[in-house]
């Protein structure tokens, strides 16, 4: 069974902390993607990768930095977060233009 | 820019009726065109595609409808059952433009 796991279900942080959120994926895909699910908004691309070590920004980077050492890892900073950061996180990955897997998701709050 | 306009934001069909959500998307290069389906707690994951060569695809009681020269795609929940209670994506991409998803519609099937 194809897997991306993400590697908390529920985050609670400070103002000013600096948060890391972990994905791994099992599936050799070399795309990988975070995303951020608000009500109302839909998912909105924060940055994705297509390769170790390569990063692009997507349409709300701000605030938000990345990194992809390893293939199947791909880790989302956030450098000092804020409460306007509180929301459900969602990671995903595909092999390009295809179907696109989806983590569980971690909720963060930043109080 | 919202690139993939999705309605209604939410919607309640009552057990055995028909469920339609529509989108409406802006890039003509678009030549990919997913639904996602997201149980609460969950990520989402690929419930039917489309590619534009054809106007319709069905997969047991789902059906995508697809109008290339309206720019517009719908899915349609035949005898509509309290387990597809979900929120529902539409989204789209290309080889240039990763995927761009729309709003969400959540959907309640009532018993």
């Amino acid at each position: 069974d194809v897997k991306v796991t993400q590697s908390s279900r529920y985050l609670v942080k400070r103002t000013g902390e600096k948060v890391f959120l972990e994905c791994v994926q099992d599936m050799d895909h070399e795309n990988m993607f975070w995303y951020r699910q608000d009500p109302g908004l839909g998912l909105r691309l924060i940055y994705f990768s297509y390769d170790v070590k390569m990063k692009e920004k997507g349409d709300i980077p701000e605030g938000y930095s990345v990194s992809r050492e390893k293939k199947e890892r791909f880790s989302l900073i956030l450098e000092s977060a804020s409460t306007n950061q509180t929301s459900m996180y969602l990671c995903a990955s595909d092999r390009g233009h295809t179907e696109a897997f989806f983590g569980q998701g971690t909720r963060l709050t930043v109080v | 820019q919202q690139q993939v306009k999705q309605s209604p934001q939410s919607l309640i069909v009552q057990k055995g009726g028909i469920s339609i959500i529509n989108c409406a998307y802006e890039n003509t290069a678009f030549d990919y065109f997913p639904w996602y389906q997201q149980f609460p707690g969950k990520g989402p994951a690929l419930l039917i595609a489309i590619r534009p060569d054809v106007s319709e695809k069905k997969e047991g009681r789902f059906t995508i409808s697809f109008n290339k020269s309206a720019k517009q795609f719908s899915l349609h929940i035949m005898d509509s059952q309290p387990g597809d209670s979900a929120t529902y994506f539409c989204a789209a991409s290309s080889l240039a433009q990763k995927l761009v998803f729309g709003q969400g519609t959540r959907l309640t099937i009532n018993p």
